[in-house]
């Protein structure tokens, strides 16, 4: 069936350092993607969010990338900090016509000091 | 901070108990979600609101059941527990016209012996 997935599980960074972290999904049909960073013990928590009619957004330090051609969403983070060290997932609307979100497997940052 | 309470945090009960999941939200959001969640994976949506009265099945087959009396409150029971149900279980809700941003709860981890 549809799905929307990532690359890589576990991204190790260094503070201070440039973070992607990468999603693709495979419904053509999605219009609507989201990050949502997960902190241990915590539940997910929105980050930013952008429509297929756009190809990147920013937000505070972080940017998403938008690659309908290939299917592709990237989520960049700036300056990375040690308080980004959390699991990132991404998910897609899929216009199923019930409004609920997909959620595909998360990536896990971590950052060292 | 979101305006999202689930109880209890943690629960471990023994097969073929009754449970139930209190998820509370002072947001006034309409539409109310619950996820499963097994450790470093993804979320599986298992049941949704859009109101008071409303309840739906999400992708994922659950043996739990939810109800929707009062806006603010979103239970979900376990009749008879059993090992296979130990998991995470997340709360949510949005407003119905942002389908995107969801503000989760803290999550209930569950374990059943």
């Amino acid at each position: 069936g549809e799905s929307v997935g990532l690359h890589l599980p576990t991204l190790s960074v260094q503070e201070g350092d440039n973070s992607i972290i990468n999603c693709a999904y495979s419904n053509s049909a999605s219009d609507y993607f989201i990050w949502y960073k997960q902190e241990s013990g915590k539940g997910p928590q929105f980050i930013i969010d952008i429509r297929s009619n756009m190809d990147k957004r920013q937000g505070q330090r972080v940017t998403v990338l938008l690659n309908k051609t290939v299917k592709h969403l990237s989520l960049q983070i700036a300056a990375t900090q040690p308080g980004d060290s959390a699991v990132y997932f991404c998910a897609e609307n899929s216009n199923s016509g019930y409004s609920t979100l997909t959620f595909g497997k998360g990536t896990m940052l971590l950052v060292s000091p | 901070e979101a305006d999202i309470y689930q109880t209890p945090r943690y629960l471990v009960i023994g097969t073929g108990k009754k449970i139930t999941l209190e998820c509370s939200q002072t947001m006034g959001h309409d539409k109310m979600y619950w996820y499963q969640q097994d450790p470093g994976m993804e979320l599986h949506l298992i049941h949704y609101s859009y109101g008071v009265n409303s309840t739906e099945k999400g992708d994922l087959s659950s043996e739990s059941t939810v109800s929707r009396i009062r806006t603010e409150h979103f239970p979900l029971t376990l009749e008879s527990a059993r090992p296979s149900h130990t998991s995470q279980y997340l709360c949510a809700s949005s407003r119905l016209a942002q389908t995107g941003e969801l503000f989760f709860g803290e999550g209930s981890r569950l374990t059943v012996l």
